[in-house]
């Protein structure tokens, strides 16, 4: 079967650096999303991995390593506007979009 | 660029009636809409995908007599949910895939819906 996992929940300082993680086992691999999803409202794209490596984008980075099935979301400088679910998505051979879970991640002042 | 509207945003509707949800691509045209259904504090659960000019493509144990599926132009599709039920309350996400972007899908605002 297809799986994704991400931890269900993490707890971070205002200021601070968080990583959340995603490994997956898919019917192939066409890349990986992240989204940021705030309660109550639609997810919104974070990023897109399709090649092994490290995307930066501002306060935000994503990690791909296909050989290992693994991904993560990096978030520096946190926010109390961070306080949301992020959610890892990978398209499958059939480019199928299968969600994980989601991590909701709550930020401490 | 790629924004999709929902219409309601929120919608009440008494046991036994039907309740239509809009998606619509306002600055693109979407090749593909996805509908999605979430519970609280639970990851999106896609129902079904249509293709314009096509029949929907449901999902493993969604009934697509109860939920009807429309993708009738590149820029509008809709979803009737048919004989409301109180389970069927829910938090209902559209998201629409251009002939551009191959993999990305945008996401509408999404519909809560309560069934009384």
């Amino acid at each position: 079967g297809q799986n994704i996992d991400q931890p269900t929940e993490m707890t971070a300082t205002e200021g601070a650096i968080v990583q959340i993680n995603c490994t997956y086992q898919t019917s192939g691999f066409n890349g990986l999303f992240w989204y940021q999803q705030h309660a109550g409202e639609a997810p919104t794209f974070l990023s897109y991995n399709v090649l092994d490596g490290l995307e930066e984008k501002g306060r935000f980075s994503s990690f791909l390593s296909r050989s290992k099935g693994y991904s993560y979301l990096l978030l520096k400088e946190l926010q109390m506007k961070d306080s949301a679910s992020y959610l890892c998505a990978v398209i499958d051979s059939n480019y199928q979009l299968i969600w994980g879970a989601g991590t909701k991640l709550i930020i401490k002042p | 660029g790629a924004v999709v509207s929902q219409h309601p945003s929120r919608v009440i509707c008494k046991s036994g009636t039907s309740v239509k949800i809009e998606c619509r691509s306002l600055d693109f045209q979407a090749t593909t809409m996805f509908w999605y259904r979430q519970f609280p504090k639970k990851s999106l659960m896609l129902m079904a995908t249509s293709n314009e000019g096509s029949k929907a493509t449901y999902e493993q144990g969604v009934e697509k007599d109860k939920f009807l599926i429309n993708h009738a132009s590149l820029t509008l599709s809709t979803l009737t949910v048919t004989s409301a039920h109180p389970e069927d309350s829910s938090f209902y996400i559209c998201s629409a895939r251009g002939l551009q972007s191959s993999y990305e899908q945008y996401f509408g605002p999404g519909t809560r819906l309560t069934v009384t």
